[in-house]
């Protein structure tokens, strides 16, 4: 049973046209991340949720946004998408109450721009 | 801040080979929690195992182990008797300070040979 659901798995999008990533949970968690994941390299954190705390990592781009509307689900907002961003978009959770333990990943979702 | 080394870029074995990858971390924080993923070539990011700083046991789980040792700031990963579908890129994760935020290490990716 999928817990951290991503949609789509692929996504293309044009040069400069905005497109949104989302994520749903099934799990409850009060915690939701977005990693943006380059070829061959480690997730790199964006930005997550602690509850409705939304939490900006210092040297994420303006260009990405993000909105979580409840509990279960978590978009990914790119207002202008440059080459730069084509990458795999992973979204995670994890819970308060398992003291900040490990982040359950869904299946990501896989950004080209052209 | 907080660091994670993962040395080993790549690693190639032959099936049934023992294989071992390292994790070298750096943090200040006392409490902090350690991860392994894997991350198979569809792109999820599979949980394998997670130590907080305060239980070096080793833990053994069928063909996986892992070697956490506090004095040398290692969390090692060893595959017993390797298996084509091992083959994946592997990361090693830190969590700690302010909870949230999972450090992740550059991955080595490992292919085991048939």
């Amino acid at each position: 049973d999928a817990m951290v659901i991503q949609n789509p798995r692929y996504q293309v999008t044009q040069f400069g046209k905005p497109v949104t990533l989302s994520c749903s949970q099934t799990l409850n968690h009060n915690v939701m991340y977005w990693y943006q994941q380059k070829s061959s390299q480690a997730p790199k954190l964006l930005f997550h949720y602690y509850d409705k705390d939304f939490n900006n990592e210092a040297d994420t781009p303006d260009n990405f946004q993000s909105r979580r509307p409840n509990t279960s689900f978590c978009f990914l907002d790119i207002r202008s998408p440059g080459l730069g961003d084509a990458a795999m978009y992973l979204c995670a959770t994890s819970s308060q109450n398992r003291g900040h333990t490990e982040a359950f990943f869904g299946q990501g979702t896989r950004l080209t721009v052209v | 801040a907080q660091k994670v080394t993962q040395a080993q870029t790549e690693i190639s074995v032959v099936e049934k080979e023992d294989v071992t990858l390292d994790c070298v971390y750096e943090t200040r924080d006392t409490t902090y929690y350690l991860f392994w993923y894997k991350q198979p070539p569809s792109g999820e990011l599979v949980f394998l195992i997670r130590r907080n700083s305060f239980d070096e046991q080793n833990e053994i789980s069928g063909r996986y182990s892992w070697n956490f040792q506090k004095s040398t700031s290692s969390f090692n990963f060893t595959i017993t008797a390797s298996q084509v579908v091992d083959s994946a890129v592997y990361f090693c994760a830190l969590r700690a300070g302010g909870y949230q935020k999972v450090t992740f290490g550059t991955g080595t990716k490992l292919q085991v040979i048939p």
